[in-house]
């Protein structure tokens, strides 16, 4: 089974510029996700998709970062303009999302992996 | 809040070496936890998990147990190996709402030969 592909592994960019990031997550997984990870740092999240709909996107900074999952599977990140402090390996996962557990279930008891891409490493000089 | 408090490396062991990673937790409600693995130029792996309090997660010779009562998650080896030289994360998934990972800042191990 194909992992998580995300595009392109590295960007060098000016400040000011724009850049976009691809995310193909494994076949038929409903949850997608976007991380940014600082050197240093844990990642940290910065949007949550369910299929095409944003569940979470709290973390996000909207003012220079958007991402879209139009048909419910690939996405794009999109930060416009850049800054130094964006400089960070920016990680996709996915995960598959049970469908149809009782109600009474916690989630965390049948909790599904989140399986992660290799990551963009981006540089903004 | 929710956070991850882990220990910070990095850090150097002889192979053979006995590891422990200390990893602490501020949660609302009852969170799973997990330890993540990320070996040099990969993407982040699931080491182990556990769902609930006194549960033992295992993988690789790695071990870690749910401590409810001291809210730990400490991650131990007995014997390292070259091949375990990475970087290890403690995380831990929220409750309600959109479940998500927070996770720790990692912890960077070598093992050497």
């Amino acid at each position: 089974e194909a992992g998580v592909a995300q595009s392109p592994r590295y960007k060098i960019i000016e400040k000011r510029q724009s850049v976009a990031f691809w995310c193909n997550p494994i076949s038929g997984h409903a949850t997608l996700y976007w991380y940014q990870q600082i050197l240093g740092q844990g990642p940290k999240l910065l949007i949550q998709f369910q299929n095409n709909g944003v569940v979470d996107d709290s973390q996000l900074p909207k003012d220079r970062f958007s991402a879209e999952r139009l048909k419910g599977v690939d996405s794009t990140l999109k930060i416009q303009p850049a800054k130094l402090e964006d400089s960070a390996v920016y990680l996709c996962a996915s995960r598959l999302t049970l469908r149809g557990a009782p109600p009474n279930v916690p989630p965390s008891t049948v909790y599904n992996e989140q399986f992660f891409g290799p990551g963009t490493r981006l540089t903004v000089l | 809040g929710n956070s991850v408090t882990q220990m910070e490396g990095p850090v150097t062991l002889s192979e053979e070496a006995f590891l422990t990673i200390n990893c602490t937790y501020t949660a609302t409600g009852y969170p799973s936890l997990f330890w993540y693995v990320q070996y040099p130029g990969e993407g982040l792996q699931l080491l182990l998990k556990a769902t609930k309090a006194d549960d033992k997660g295992s993988n690789k010779g790695f071990e870690a147990t749910y401590r409810k009562e001291t809210t730990s998650f400490h991650l131990e080896k007995g014997s390292v190996q070259v091949s375990d030289s990475a970087v290890y994360f403690c995380a831990l998934l929220t409750q309600g709402g959109s479940e998500k990972l927070v996770f720790g800042k990692g912890m960077k191990l070598t093992v050497n030969p």
